[in-house]
């Protein structure tokens, strides 16, 4: 079974302070991503990457950076938080062919900034 | 335009009733994934259906990829069904990006 997991589960953080959020697959998967899910919006991609080392920009990357230190680990970071990033983020880790690009996602972060 | 359309938007049946959800896609697509998500909760992906029909339980999901559409049937609905529907795609650009639809809103009376 695909394993995702996101850390922490809940995060409240203050306008102008930093917020990492992280992400952990178990499965093998070359590809990650990070979106955020807003009412009236749906999920929107905010980065992804295609391997250890690689950052790509996905829909709505402006105010969030991202690291893969490792083919496990995708890490979303704001530098400087701002009310408006308050949304539930969802990691996700896909294939890269063969016979799926499936994408599995991890349980969500809740974030508020206040 | 957007390039993925769910109908309905929101969708109440009674207990047992069948459903069908359809997404229909403005672009030529590599895949297509059904997700299922609780209030509060995370996507669950129930189908990954490039092409054809698929089965699981009380679901069946059609790719029809010339007809740039997919559905979802639900047969037999149960209360437990009750939560949003999510269907996503993967353009054929080869980014392995997933397009979402909005989403369909299930509730199911007992």
């Amino acid at each position: 079974e695909a394993a995702v997991t996101q850390s922490p589960r809940n995060k409240v953080a203050v306008t102008g302070g930093k917020v990492t959020l992280s992400c952990n697959q178990t499965n093998n998967h070359n590809n990650m991503y990070w979106y955020r899910q807003d009412t009236g919006h749906g999920l929107r991609l905010i980065h992804y990457s295609y391997g250890a080392g690689s950052t790509e920009k996905g829909d709505i990357p402006d105010g969030y950076k991202a690291s893969r230190p490792s083919q496990e680990n995708f890490s979303l970071i704001l530098e400087l938080a701002t009310p408006s990033q308050t949304s539930v983020y969802f990691c996700a880790s896909g294939g890269t062919g063969g016979s799926s690009y499936e994408q599995y996602f991890g349980p969500g972060t809740r974030l508020t900034v206040l | 335009g957007q390039q993925v359309q769910q109908s309905p938007a929101s969708l109440v049946l009674q207990e047992g009733e069948n459903a069908e959800l359809q997404c229909n896609f403005s672009t030529s697509l590599n895949s297509m994934q059904w997700f299922y998500q609780r209030p509060g909760g995370s996507l669950v992906s129930l189908f990954y259906n490039p092409s054809g029909t698929k089965h699981s339980g009380r679901l069946t999901s059609t790719t029809v990829i010339k007809e740039r559409r997919s559905s979802l049937h639900i047969s037999s609905s149960q209360t437990t069904d009750s939560g949003t529907y999510l269907c996503a795609l993967e353009g054929a650009s080869g980014s392995w990006q997933l397009i979402f639809g909005s989403g369909t809103q299930l509730t199911v009376m007992p």
